[in-house]
């Protein structure tokens, strides 16, 4: 029990694109999910925590306009970059928070930005 | 707020030699504390978790880690290191009294040797 996934697992778009990044819990509902941004050898940063029919709460520095999340069902939150540029090139990691207080971690999107 | 020290990035052990990878916290409130795993280009893998229970908290894949309130500590350990072991592993915490909102260490790369 608790699996999340992510789609895609790896994209790769031009500059100037949106790109959006799925996260789903597969056997439980959550009314919370997170979105973190890992860098090469480096911890995650959270960047969001998206709740189930309302606004994503952003952390500082973490601009909103361009990373929007919509959490529009107990299952699925969407992270969309836009007008992606290459520095948003990173891996992105979703997770959602299970009825035990647990977060369960998606697999990861790798995204590059040409 | 809630930090993570994990000393040590690189940790390198033989093949059936102890493992022991340091966390130690900070937290103004009882904490949650977590020990994750994480493969390359895979997203984090729940080890174990302490939750206000039993000190002593036991993992999967052999692991077990002691929570030490006078030390605030949080230490991973594995009697037995397996190839199958080599990965990064994240220490994180939740003073939140949920897993809510969780700041990770570092984290540690396990190297194991023949």
């Amino acid at each position: 029990g608790a699996v999340v996934s992510q789609h895609p697992s790896r994209v790769i778009c031009k500059s100037g694109t949106s790109v959006k990044i799925e996260c789903r819990s597969l056997d439980f509902q959550a009314t919370t999910m997170f979105w973190y941004r890992q860098f090469p050898k480096q911890s995650l940063m959270l960047m969001a925590t998206s709740n189930e029919g309302s606004k994503a709460t952003y952390e500082q520095g973490v601009e909103k306009d361009k990373f929007l999340i919509n959490h529009a069902s107990l299952t699925l939150s969407t992270l969309t970059v836009t007008s992606a540029h290459p520095e948003d090139s990173s891996f992105y990691i979703c997770s959602a928070l299970g009825r035990d207080e647990t977060q369960y971690f998606g697999p990861g999107t790798r995204l590059l930005v040409l | 707020a809630q930090s993570v020290t994990q000393l040590g990035s690189h940790v390198s052990v033989s093949e059936g030699a102890l493992v022991l990878l340091r966390c130690n916290y900070s937290s103004s409130v009882p904490p949650y504390l977590f020990w994750y795993v994480q493969y390359p280009n895979q997203g984090l893998q729940l080890l174990l978790k302490y939750t206000s229970a039993a000190t002593l908290v036991k993992g999967i894949n052999g692991f077990e880690a002691e929570f030490k309130k006078s030390e605030t500590s949080f230490h991973l350990t594995k009697p037995s290191a397996h190839m199958s072991d080599a990965a990064e592993y994240f220490c994180a915490v939740s003073d939140t009294g949920t897993a809510s909102k969780l700041t990770f260490g570092t984290g540690t790369r396990l190297q194991v040797t023949l």
